[in-house]
């Protein structure tokens, strides 16, 4: 069975600092994985997807094979970044997502 | 905004009384999702739909039931049966045919039930 497991469930940082979200997966294939965040008062959407390699919002995730993790890093975390990060694993050409349990980012002034 | 809509914003029921929640979608998507959030736990697949008449159990069905009759609209009833569902759940929807690869879900506002 799939499963995604984010540790912490609240990170406060102040702004200028670096973030890092943790995210470890179990899976025995090969997994698609994502990051999706939730504003306060907005709908949950989706961030990135590390099949895209890109980088939004100066948020960046590299998937490990070897160690099964997905984390989301950010180098200097903005006010705007506060919300609710969810990583989420899917297989291969599914579209079944499974979701971890959340972190909540606080970017204090 | 727009594309996924949910209704109502809130709804309260009575124990024992079943509830439906309401979920339409104009992007044209295929595929369509009922999750539960609850703090700390996250997103739980409650059932899904990829095709028009069609549905399968997610990871929490038990006391919840679906109908897809339309394309736009995935309806989804909580039930006396479902022992604990004061929670927020949100529906979402995909483009599967015609694409290759995973795509991205695009999901409704939510809707916060609450049982007296």
């Amino acid at each position: 069975a799939q499963r995604v497991t984010q540790p912490e469930k609240l990170l406060s940082v102040f702004k200028g600092a670096p973030v890092e979200l943790k995210c470890n997966y179990s899976y025995s294939g090969s997994p698609e994985l994502f990051w999706y965040v939730q504003y306060s008062r907005q709908r949950l959407q989706l961030l990135l997807r590390h099949i895209s390699r890109e980088s939004i919002k100066g948020f960046t995730a590299d998937l490990n094979k070897g160690e099964t993790s997905f984390h989301l890093k950010k180098p200097f975390a903005q006010e705007e970044d506060s919300a609710m990060y969810y990583c989420a694993l899917t297989k291969a050409a599914g579209n079944k997502l499974t979701f971890g349990g959340g972190t909540r980012v606080l970017v204090k002034p | 905004d727009g594309g996924i809509t949910q209704s109502p914003k809130y709804l309260f029921r009575k124990e024992g009384q079943n509830v439906t929640l309401s979920c339409e979608q104009n992007l044209n998507h295929d595929a369509m999702y009922w999750y539960r959030q609850d703090p700390g736990q996250g997103l739980r697949l409650i059932y899904y739909s990829q095709i028009v008449n069609d549905f399968q159990k997610g990871d929490i069905a038990e006391g919840y039931s679906v109908s897809r009759e339309k394309k736009e609209s995935f309806p989804l009833t909580v039930t006396s049966a479902q022992k604990n569902p004061t929670a927020f759940y949100l529906c979402a929807s995909t483009q599967t045919t015609g694409t290759s690869g995973v795509n991205e879900q695009f999901f409704g506002p939510g809707t916060r039930l609450t049982v007296l």
